[in-house]
């Protein structure tokens, strides 16, 4: 079983939608958890960061870590055709020194 | 702004050549990393170094070597390059050592081995 676990879709939405980006980990002792957005041809960029369980918002992006179910999700409100990219999920715990990537979900927004 | 940066580009081997995966970072950053993109699999810790004069094994650390020649450059090498090293490659760099801190990573190497 991989540590992190993400639906690689494609996944298709027309603008304006509410997108919402899942992963799901088996290791409890995760406790910083982020999501990285990759264009393609490019490198990852970091979206949110969010330590432990809870939400963190930032302008249309919802992160959202629920611990109890080890699972953690990305909103994303008013999408956008610049929101087109791959989606990231990673995550790791206190001492260790490796992040532990999901696979990506790829994510097209029509104009 | 430069950021991370990775050269070169794109590159083809033949099985059995080597070459060697440039990234230098502009952040004053203390921690450096190499990972692997494949289809199906994630990005995958491959080296990293926690601080200059520090190197260790990440996931997949078979078949390449490492030098943090100074605090801003990182390079990976591929001795014997084989068929299985076909991947995309990213350098990254972190403030801080540990794997809590945030990435900044580089647009990628994308290696084909014939």
């Amino acid at each position: 079983q991989k540590e992190v676990e993400q639906d690689p879709g494609p996944l298709s939405v027309p603008e304006g939608a509410i997108v919402s980006l899942n992963c799901t980990y088996s290791n409890s002792a995760f406790q910083y958890f982020m999501w990285y957005r990759q264009y393609s041809r490019k490198g990852p960029e970091l979206l949110m960061y969010t330590y432990s369980s809870g939400n963190k918002e930032d302008g249309r992006f919802t992160a959202q870590v629920d611990k109890s179910s080890k699972y953690i999700s990305l909103f994303i409100r008013d999408s956008q055709p610049s929101d087109s990219a791959t989606y990231l999920c990673a995550m790791s715990q206190t001492g260790a020194n490796n992040l532990f990537f999901g696979t990506g979900t790829r994510l097209t927004v029509i104009p | 702004n430069a950021g991370v940066t990775q050269t070169p580009k794109f590159q083809v081997l033949k099985t059995g050549q080597s070459m060697t995966l440039q990234c230098a970072q502009d952040m004053n950053h203390n921690s450096m990393y190499w990972y692997r993109q494949d289809p199906g699999m994630g990005l995958r810790l491959i080296y990293y170094s926690a601080s200059e004069g520090t190197t260790d094994k990440g996931e997949v650390p078979n078949g390449y070597n490492v030098s943090r020649l100074n605090k801003r450059e990182f390079s990976l090498r591929l001795e014997s390059a084989a068929p299985s090293q076909t991947s995309v490659y990213f350098c990254a760099s972190s403030e801080y050592r540990g794997s809590t801190a945030p990435l900044h990573f580089g647009n990628g190497t994308r290696l084909t081995v014939t």
